[in-house]
């Protein structure tokens, strides 16, 4: 079956530490993922997606189809990157997305 | 702010009533879809339409209901044979035939049975 796992909830880091938060995914076929953010009391929207191998805000996420991971890091957290973070894979065509259940980050000062 | 707007922001609905939630978009794209968001959970499809006129069942499609008469607009009916209705509803939409699969949002729509 297809599915997105993001095993952890909440993540709280320290500013200026680095941030990964983890995806792993389930899928036959060549996957396409993305990354989607939501901050607070705005809407969700795209972060990033594999097929672009782009930096966005300074979080890069790597395909990794051994692992079947897409985990998403960035070097250094700011206090603003604190939001939701949603993974979220590509389901056959229709560009129907499975989401995974999110991941809180909590930057703080 | 234009996009894809949801109407209204809050909604309340008593055991055994309809109600439909309104999106609707300026944005020129082909398919739109409802998610159904609640704690834990993450985004789950409800229903997805691709063009006007036709739409299909996504993973929790039982008790709701939708209708895709225009291009810009996808209403989503919760019946009262939905057994959990209380959530967060989000609308999105994209550009079909583009390859790039990315999803616009809506605001949302959090709907609280009383």
């Amino acid at each position: 079956a297809q599915r997105v796992t993001q095993p952890e909830k909440l993540l709280s880091v320290f500013k200026g530490a680095p941030v990964e938060l983890k995806c792993n995914y389930s899928y036959s076929g060549s996957p396409e993922l993305f990354w989607y953010v939501q901050y607070s009391r705005q809407r969700l929207q795209l972060l990033l997606r594999h097929i672009s191998r782009e930096s966005i805000k300074g979080f890069t996420a790597d395909l990794n189809k051994g692992e079947t991971s897409f985990h998403l890091k960035k070097p250094f957290a700011q206090e603003e990157d604190s939001a939701m973070y949603y993974c979220a894979l590509v389901s056959g065509g229709y560009n129907k997305l499975i989401f995974g259940a999110g991941t809180r980050l909590a930057v703080h000062p | 702010d234009g996009g894809i707007t949801q109407s209204p922001k809050y909604l309340f609905r008593k055991e055994g009533q309809n109600v439909t939630l309104s999106c609707e978009q300026n944005l020129n794209h082909d398919a739109m879809y409802w998610y159904r968001q609640d704690p834990g959970q993450g985004l789950r499809l409800i229903y997805y339409s691709q063009i006007v006129n036709d739409f299909q069942k996504g993973d929790i499609a039982e008790g709701y209901s939708v209708s895709r008469e225009k291009k810009e607009s996808f209403p989503l009916t919760v019946t009262s044979a939905q057994k959990n209705p209380t959530a967060f509803y989000l609308c999105a939409s994209t550009l079909k035939g583009q390859g790039t699969n990315e999803q616009f949002f809506g605001p949302g729509t959090r709907l609280t049975v009383l």
